[in-house]
């Protein structure tokens, strides 16, 4: 069975930096395309950034582009998201998502149960 | 950006009761559209790609269509397990954007 398993959230203060992990496993990863999507408590599904199976391709919210980095290792099977110039607004449950067929334009088939990030001096 | 915008943000139903949600795009999409199933606490839940669909493993009781800007996700006998929050998703192009979502609850 896919498995996505997030790490690295927690309590950071406005301006400061986090590096978000995800580790895949039971799947080939360096064959498909992987996303991170966050939610607020209490809100919708906001998709966050996008990096294609070979990292050639990466792609990002506007709310969070200059901020955010996306990246990958496929060596490893892991999914990063470097996360610098934090906001309040950037409080919210991270879930790494998997394309359902690799390539950067698709729905996603599996997701994580997500890493929880609150920005609050 | 697309902008999806869901309808109804909330519906209230009965077991057995047929429930729409329909899911409109401010330019079209072609058939470039998902749905997801979100239950508090869980991550959300692939139901149906392409529109129209059906992941492995989803119930035949869903169903979606639509193509270009209007888009529907239709179960028909609600049941008990189904009450939850549903998104639609455009992968047409980037950013992706979700629609705000849809709270089935109970009547």
């Amino acid at each position: 069975e896919v498995q996505l398993l997030e790490s690295g959230g927690g309590l950071v203060q406005p301006g400061g930096s986090l590096r978000l992990s995800c580790v895949a496993s039971e799947f080939t990863f360096n064959t498909f395309a992987m996303s991170w999507v966050r939610q607020a408590t209490g809100k919708g599904l906001e998709w966050v950034s996008t990096i294609s199976a070979g990292s050639t391709g990466t792609y990002y919210a506007d709310s969070v582009k200059g901020r955010f980095t996306i990246s990958r290792d496929n060596s490893k099977n892991m999914l990063y998201l470097q996360m610098n110039s934090l906001r309040a607004e950037d409080t919210a449950v991270y879930h790494c998502a998997r394309g359902r067929l690799g390539g950067v334009k698709d729905q996603f088939d599996y997701w994580g149960q997500g890493t929880l990030v609150t920005v609050s001096s | 950006a697309i902008q999806m915008t869901q309808s109804p943000s909330s519906v209230s139903a009965s077991v057995g009761d047929r429930v729409t949600i329909t899911c409109r795009a401010s330019q079209g999409i072609r058939n470039d559209l998902g749905w997801y199933q979100q239950k508090p606490g869980q991550a959300p839940k692939l139901l149906i790609y392409a529109a129209s669909t059906l992941q492995t493993g989803v119930p035949s009781r869903f169903s979606g269509s639509g193509s270009g800007t209007d888009f529907t996700l239709i179960i028909s006998s609600l049941q008990p397990e189904d009450f939850a929050t549903y998104y639609c998703l455009q992968d047409y192009n980037y950013p992706r954007t979700f629609g705000q979502g849809t709270k089935v609850e109970i009547k």
